[in-house]
């Protein structure tokens, strides 16, 4: 089991740019959560899917923001332009199939953002 | 709403000590709590998790915590740390039928030798 797998650990963009933040699950997984963390509002749920739809995207902070999941295998959250208080690690996490909320997160390793 | 205090920002430790850290929990009915552990550069591993029954619940690492409902609380516990349980520790909150969990802002702890 390889664990979720997010890309890149790193990204510096300058400020107006288009990023964009990949993820693949563990397999099996059915549920995937977007979470960005920062020292001023710690970890802050963005979107989550189940079954590749989302269920929950009330954590988007702007329009700017928007996420994706074409298949079980993978999902891709983007800022489109970014700015510097976008600044912050953004993890991916998986859950397996279950009752609700029983399943714990798995987490990747998280990309760290830094806009300029 | 659902929310997770975790009042200690900071904490520090002499190796070999006893810990326990603090998590109290807003929550309508019944919760599912949860504490996990991030390392630096790292994702969050879960240490344990409570849904019902027994209040007292066995995590990884030695770890323990303990449901109170009449306080609120969550409290993480462990009879000894080692140097590798400097680490940043989460407590959260969810419920049954929804998938979103609220996280608490995190307690740093850190192990003097």
């Amino acid at each position: 089991d390889a664990g979720v797998i997010q890309s890149p650990r790193h990204e510096v963009t300058e400020m107006g740019q288009e990023v964009t933040l990949r993820c693949k699950p563990i397999s099996g997984h059915n549920s995937l959560f977007w979470y960005r963390q920062t020292m001023m509002r710690g970890l802050e749920l963005l979107i989550y899917f189940n079954n590749n739809v989302p269920i929950d995207d009330s954590g988007m902070p702007e329009d700017r923001f928007s996420a994706k999941m074409p298949n079980a295998s993978f999902s891709t959250l983007k800022i489109q332009p970014s700015e510097p208080r976008d600044s912050a690690v953004y993890f991916c996490a998986s859950s397996e199939p279950g009752s609700r909320a029983n399943s714990p997160l798995h987490f990747g390793n998280g990309t760290r953002l830094t806009v300029t | 709403a659902q929310s997770v205090t975790q009042p200690d920002i900071h904490i520090t430790v002499s190796e070999g000590a006893s810990l326990e850290l603090r998590c109290n929990y807003s929550y309508g009915a019944t919760p599912y709590l949860f504490w996990y552990v991030q390392s630096p550069g790292q994702g969050l591993q879960l240490l344990l998790k409570y849904f019902s029954g027994d209040t007292l619940v066995q995590g990884i690492k030695g770890f323990e915590a303990e449901f109170k409902r009449s306080q609120s609380s969550f409290n993480l516990r462990k009879p000894s740390v080692h140097w590798s349980d400097a680490a940043e520790y989460f407590c959260a909150v969810g419920a049954f039928g929804n998938e979103k969990l609220t996280f608490g802002t995190g307690t740093r702890l850190t192990i003097i030798p």
